[in-house]
């Protein structure tokens, strides 16, 4: 069964570095998300991307993060300056849809660690 | 807002028995879709059971089945003859229907272990 596959499984930085986690999602799926777990915290949405843009964004995307489709099968999540807070486990998904009827299939997820 | 509580930080069940996981959510929305994910040690989050707000029958898969109480907004899964490897953490999560809106609100989560 196709699979979402994110790279890599464990980045450590430190402050102030930028980061670029990668993310391959399924191949005919046509929405991509990132969203965030923060050690002990909720699982929390931080941006779905559709046709080659941002269709919607949470508070906590702000500017020092950016997402990109560089070619049809990477999906990447840039964070241009890290911060302690930004330390988590980052996941990305995507479906075939863009609607709730259709099912969002994630990756292993990226754990970042910033020092 | 929309916020999803799960109450139960643990659980346990004997292998082969059954057990429920509590969930309850908010929402003034009337057109929603609620899920239950499994996260093993592997990490990657899987979708375990999905149900419409619009729908009065409660959704089963195999095992998984809901009892889905609109009025009451609970939304509690039961897994039925527990197996080994059931164990894991159980994310109740929101949906709502706006568009292509996919901004899932998640619970916090309920780690089950299951005892051989």
């Amino acid at each position: 069964e196709p699979e979402v596959t994110q790279t890599p499984s464990h980045q450590v930085t430190q402050m102030g570095q930028e980061v670029i986690l990668r993310c391959v999602p399924i191949s005919n799926h046509l929405y991509f998300y990132w969203y965030r777990q923060i050690l002990g915290q909720k699982v929390e949405f931080l941006v779905s991307f559709y046709n080659n843009e941002i269709s919607e964004k949470s508070e906590i995307f702000d500017d020092q993060f950016s997402v990109e489709r560089p070619d049809g099968s990477n999906f990447t999540l840039k964070i241009r300056s890290t911060k302690l807070e930004d330390s988590a486990m980052y996941f990305c998904a995507s479906s075939l849809g863009g609607g709730n009827n259709s099912p969002l299939h994630f990756g292993n997820g990226t754990r970042l660690t910033v020092t | 807002a929309q916020t999803v509580t799960q109450s139960q930080p643990e659980m346990s069940v004997q292998e082969a028995e059954t057990v429920t996981l509590s969930c309850t959510y908010d929402t003034s929305e009337s057109d929603y879709y609620l899920f239950w994910y499994k996260q093993p040690p592997s990490r990657q989050m899987i979708l375990v059971i999905r149900q419409e707000a619009y729908k009065q029958q409660n959704a089963t898969e195999n095992r998984f089945s809901v009892n889905f109480q609109k009025a009451a907004k609970s939304f509690s899964l039961k897994i039925s003859d527990s197996q080994l490897g059931d164990a894991a953490m159980y994310f109740c999560a929101y949906g709502y229907n706006a568009g292509n809106n996919r901004k899932l609100i998640w619970g916090l989560g309920t780690s089950l272990a299951v005892n051989p």
